[in-house]
């Protein structure tokens, strides 16, 4: 597509449901990032894949998250036992496989309130 | 380590008024330094980015930013503020990881432009 997406754009859990977000970058970007923003603050790193490599899991803050991109393309970040400080906007960026020169694109993100 | 810093939490600017946001960096050899802007509920946007050449960078929605290798700055600026250009503005700076590139990401500085 045109740009990154991410679905969906709001989602409302309860407290120990498991969330599936998603997204679907750039065609032809093998860089995928995956940040955590709360309210008006910076952005947290959570995941980084890059073409077939292992991805950089460093930033995941616990064992209840994880994520995983298929056929190189679509990436899901999945919540297990979702905790009200899971609670943020997850941010999606893909970039080409040249690495940072040209910055990256993002998408508009997943609200996830955890109630 | 590649770092960035915004040294203000908040910038606040009467419109019509000249507005600068502040950047510092820390890199080995030459950096990539790049600007975005977050409105409101929205991902994040590429404003501008220097990677070599002119000091002086020209961007999106009349921003520029001044790159000063001996201050290791990289100030964004605008001349005349308008009031939608409140929002959040990242600062990043590129790293290379293992045969790869990232950005890192400074913590924001919220922009607030008053009528």
């Amino acid at each position: 597509g045109a740009g990154v997406s991410q679905s969906p754009s709001n989602k409302v859990t309860e407290k120990g449901k498991d969330v599936e977000l998603r997204c679907d970058p750039i065609s032809g970007h093998t860089a995928l990032y995956w940040y955590r923003q709360s309210l008006g603050q910076g952005l947290e790193f959570l995941i980084y894949f890059q073409g077939n490599s292992a991805p950089d899991k460093s930033g995941l803050p616990s064992d209840r998250f994880s994520a995983e991109r298929t056929g190189g393309s679509v990436s899901t970040l999945t919540i297990q036992r979702t905790q009200q400080e899971d609670s943020a906007v997850y941010l999606c960026a893909s970039s080409l496989a040249a690495g940072a020169n040209y910055g990256y694109t993002f998408g508009s993100g997943t609200r996830l309130t955890v109630v | 380590a590649q770092s960035v810093a915004q040294p203000e939490d908040q910038v606040n600017v009467a419109e019509g008024n000249p507005l600068t946001v502040k950047c510092t960096y820390s890199v080995s050899g030459n950096p990539y330094l790049f600007w975005y802007v977050q409105y409101p509920n929205r991902g994040l946007q590429f404003l501008l980015k220097y990677i070599t050449g002119d000091n002086l960078v020209k961007g999106s929605y009349g921003f520029e930013a001044e790159f000063n290798k001996s201050q290791t700055s990289f100030h964004l600026k605008k001349p005349s503020a308008l009031v939608s250009d409140s929002a959040l503005y990242f600062c990043a700076v590129r790293e290379r990881v293992d045969s790869n590139y990232q950005l890192i990401w400074g913590a924001g500085t919220k922009l607030i432009i008053k009528p």
